[in-house]
């Protein structure tokens, strides 16, 4: 059963924690993405890896972390630098033809 | 400034009517277009896409049409069902098959169907 896949489902941070939301995926694709949604807005790109070991910042990366070490995981940390980290984290990885496909996401709430 | 605007903002109708989605784009330069639905709480999933040489794409219930003369874009949605009720999203790729992929979202189509 390929896809993506992203845990947890919800996450409730305490002011000043940092928090790491997961993203694998079995699609064997290079590129992977974070994104963040928030009511009323569109999809905002946070980072994205285009190969292991390599990663980009997006358009929104302030207070946020990424890591790429190995191909299936790309895993983001929200860290207490970001002021406003209540949203809806997805991840996506990039197939041939430049579809992305998405994971199901994860909530995050600060407490 | 790149842009990708939706309309309505949303929408409600009643079960077996039809309904058509509206997607304005000012993205340069223009690679393709894509339409995702979006359940409430989950990630988006591609409904169709087209090039700028296609005008119309169809998936079953959904047909999506292009004009890239006017940079418009429609999601026409046939004998609307309850499970169609989510947002659906508008999404123009700027690249041409780089690894950067810049895809420029709109902010979406809340669509709901009652019974």
């Amino acid at each position: 059963d390929g896809g993506i896949t992203q845990s947890p489902k919800y996450l409730f941070r305490k002011e000043g924690q940092n928090v790491t939301l997961s993203c694998e995926q079995n699609l064997n694709h290079d590129a992977m993405y974070w994104y963040r949604q928030d009511p009323g807005q569109g999809l905002r790109l946070i980072y994205y890896s285009q190969i292991v070991n390599d990663f980009q910042k997006g358009d929104i990366a302030e207070g946020y972390s990424v890591s790429r070490e190995k191909k299936e995981s790309f895993p983001l940390t929200v860290t207490s630098a970001q002021k406003n980290p209540t949203a809806f984290y997805l991840c996506a990885s990039r197939g041939v033809g430049g579809e992305q496909f998405f994971g199901p996401g994860t909530r995050l709430t600060v407490l | 400034k790149n842009q990708v605007e939706q309309s309505p903002q949303s929408l409600i109708i009643l079960e077996g009517k039809n309904c058509t989605l509206q997607c304005n784009y000012t993205v340069s330069p223009f690679s393709n277009l894509r339409w995702y639905k979006q359940d409430t709480g989950r990630g988006p999933v591609s409904l169709t896409i087209m090039t700028f040489s296609e005008n119309t794409k169809s998936n079953g219930r959904y047909t999506a049409t292009l004009d890239a003369d006017t940079k418009q874009s429609s999601l026409h949605i046939t004998a609307s069902q309850l499970s169609d009720s989510a947002s659906y999203i508008c999404v123009v790729s700027s690249d041409y098959g780089g690894a950067t992929n810049k895809l420029i979202f709109g902010t979406g189509t809340l669509l709901a169907v009652q019974p």
